[in-house]
């Protein structure tokens, strides 16, 4: 079973929809979950950074994250053209030293006027 | 503008050339890290430094090698070792947590895609 798992798509949706990104993953000791969007050939830009369980909501994009199930979302309310990406998923945990982060390896989503 | 840049953006090699891929920092981030990216596979790590002088591997380090004169600078050398080195490359840095040896979100330069000829 690999560490983080991330439906690759692609997701095709109509613009102005609600758009559910998801990763699980199987290491308890994941502390910290981050989304990353990437346009083509362009480098991620992190759009979001949660510690432990919860909520974060900025602007039209939420964060959750529910560690008991394993288990991360990124919603998109009102979705854009401009939101056509490769959606990555990176976690790592809280110990001495950490640095590495797990990524999941990208949902693609298109976003159709 | 605080940032991170990547040159050249397109590379391109002849088999059994090495090549150095550069990666320059403003945001006074104490770790830098090289990625490598393919389709369907996601990041690989290559190699990571926490410290200048000092850099450890990553999980593919084989056929790479690194640098850190400069706090700042962090390049990466394709040796002629690598067999595959065809991929998207990202450097990334990050700033270690305050009273800890932990290390915040990693933020990204653009990229420079490679190819051998």
């Amino acid at each position: 079973q690999k560490e983080v798992e991330q439906d690759p798509g692609p997701l095709s949706v109509p613009e102005g929809a609600i758009v559910s990104l998801n990763c699980t993953y199987s290491n308890s000791a994941f502390q910290y979950f981050m989304w990353y969007r990437q346009y083509s050939r362009k480098g991620p830009e992190l759009l979001m950074y949660t510690y432990s369980s919860g909520n974060k909501e900025d602007g039209r994009f939420t964060a959750q994250v529910d560690k008991s199930s394993k288990y991360i979302s990124l919603f998109i309310r009102d979705s854009q053209p401009s939101d056509s990406a490769t959606y990555l998923c990176a976690m790592r945990d809280s110990g001495a030293g950490s640095y590495q982060l797990t990524f999941g390896k990208g949902t693609k989503l298109s976003v159709i006027p | 503008d605080g940032g991170i840049t990547q040159s050249p953006k397109y590379l391109f090699r002849k088999e059994g050339q090495n090549v150095t891929l550069s990666c320059e920092q403003n945001l006074n981030h104490d770790a830098m890290y090289w990625y490598r990216q393919d389709p369907g596979q996601g990041l690989r790590l290559i190699y990571y430094s926490h410290i200048v002088n000092d850099f450890q591997k990553g999980d593919i380090a084989e056929g790479y090698s690194v640098s850190r004169e400069k706090k700042e600078s962090f390049p990466l050398t394709v040796t002629s070792a690598q067999k595959n080195p065809t991929a998207f490359y990202l450097c990334a840095s990050s700033r270690r947590l305050a009273g800890g040896s932990s290390y915040n979100e990693q933020f990204f330069g653009p990229g420079t895609r490679l190819t051998v000829l």
